[in-house]
């Protein structure tokens, strides 16, 4: 059974730059897994920020990137701005099957 | 305006039966694939069930298969999950989601229902 990881909480300072990360335990994470990357503040559904890796909805600001680096996924956020302070999930495609990660709570301090 | 509105959730003893629905407008709902996910109060995101566009491709997650019945109805642009032999695990927020079964993209959010499983 697939596992997907994230680093359970990240702090950063405001206008500073921060990388979120989603391991599978299966092994490398790749772009034929479509990675999904969203955003979810407290009360609120959850809102899609990024698909296949790296490609952008019309309403993700440009601070928010996707990648992969060393085998995993990676949402990138530079010069974070204080209402970026929000869970993060990233999503991944595996056999027919969507599998989410555990999320990680990023603070803005 | 896309508009994604669940209804159907409420208290509902283990073993029990319910159906979400979900009301769509705002986009062409023939063209979408739509999704369930599901959280926990306080938990994170669990995929629960995909269809796409036609209601030909259909996936469940495991810890569903079997129990749950994902269907949509093009003339109401409505999704709907028939949940059965409901479990106390199965408490959570139910969100229906739009999907791009050719892009493999999650796009527009529902607020959620709240299914409690309860003696």
């Amino acid at each position: 059974q697939t596992v997907l990881t994230q680093e359970p909480s990240l702090t950063v300072s405001p206008g500073g730059t921060v990388t979120l990360t989603c391991t599978s335990n299966t092994g490398a994470v790749t772009d034929i897994d479509y990675p999904n990357w969203f955003q979810q503040k407290p009360g609120q559904p959850p809102r899609s920020l990024i698909h296949s890796t790296s490609v952008k909805h019309s309403w993700t600001p440009a601070r928010f990137s996707g990648s992969l680096l060393g085998g995993k996924a990676a949402l990138t956020l530079s010069g974070v701005q204080p209402e970026d302070e929000a869970d993060y999930y990233c999503l991944v495609y595996y056999g027919g099957a969507w599998v989410f990660g555990g999320g990680t709570k990023l603070t803005v301090l | 305006e896309v508009q994604l509105v669940e209804s159907g959730g409420t208290v509902v003893r283990p073993g029990g039966s319910l159906r979400l629905s979900c009301v769509t407008s705002g986009f062409n709902f023939d063209e979408y694939g739509m999704s369930w996910v599901r959280q926990a109060p306080g938990k994170g995101l669990e995929w629960v069930s995909s269809i796409n566009w036609n209601g030909h491709s259909i996936g469940y997650a495991d810890s569903v298969k079997g129990r749950f019945t994902i269907s949509r109805d093009k003339a109401k642009t409505s999704l709907y999950l028939q949940m059965n032999h409901l479990r106390d695990e199965d408490t959570a927020f139910y969100f229906c989601v739009t999907y791009d079964f050719w892009k493999y993209a999650f796009f527009y959010w529902g607020q959620g229902t709240l299914v409690t499983v309860s003696s």
